[in-house]
């Protein structure tokens, strides 16, 4: 199974680009990447996923070198409202295969006025 | 309209006690999960379900149990609870083929004193 590793907390200001890597060296060749944003006292939220390459949508935009070992979640000009915890995750994307449904312990991103 | 609602949000209950927690979904999915978030915040996957199989984490004591009436509720009972059971618990629901995507409930509060 394919474990993740990301920083445990992150500051930024609002305005800001946040950047946040996650490390997953032992990808498998089935394996998607995935993040999810946890707002306090609320169940997390999909935010991203992605194979290879870029991935853009009107949340965020999701950057996969060629070698899929890392990955790094892009937050354009982030708001207060994106305090949060953000978790990264890779499985082959089948429901009900625990392949894909590990939780790492996430990033706490603070943004600051 | 809730996509995947759980109830009660809080349960506070004593020791030896048996209770259960409900999930519902109306999203059409095929697959439910149930998670628990610690103290510590670690988001751990506990059982997935579908219609073909259930996958139980192997570190769920066997006093928790899925029962599903249909596909789109599947309820977590747990008998005689203990302290350590007290976390907040989360459902969620996919389907098979984009398990990466799940959809959280608001999660169930319980206390075990």
């Amino acid at each position: 199974l394919a474990k993740t590793t990301q920083p445990i907390s992150m500051d930024s200001y609002e305005g800001q680009e946040v950047n946040i890597t996650c490390s997953h060296n032992n990808i498998a060749t089935n394996d998607y990447i995935t993040w999810y944003q946890q707002f306090p006292s609320q169940g997390p939220r999909f935010i991203i996923q992605g194979y290879k390459t870029k991935v853009t949508n009107e949340v965020a935009s999701l950057f996969i070198p060629a070698d899929r070992k890392s990955s790094t979640l892009s937050l354009p000009r982030v708001s207060l409202s994106d305090t949060a915890v953000y978790y990264c995750l890779v499985g082959d994307g089948y429901g009900g295969s625990q392949g894909n449904l590990i939780f790492g312990k996430g990033t706490k991103l603070s943004v600051k006025p | 309209d809730t996509a995947v609602s759980q109830t009660p949000k809080y349960l506070v209950t004593q020791m030896g006690n048996d209770k259960s927690i409900k999930c519902e979904q109306n999203l059409g999915h095929d697959t439910m999960y149930w998670y628990k978030q610690d103290s510590k915040k670690f988001l751990k996957i506990m059982f997935s379900y579908n219609n073909k199989e259930l996958i139980i984490n192997e570190t769920v004591p066997n006093r928790f149990s899925p029962k599903s009436p249909d596909k789109a509720h599947l309820n977590l009972h747990i008998n005689s609870l203990e302290l350590g059971d007290s976390a907040v618990y989360f459902c969620a629901s996919s389907h098979y083929r984009t398990g990466n995507e799940q959809f959280f409930g608001p999660g169930t509060r319980l206390t075990v004193l």
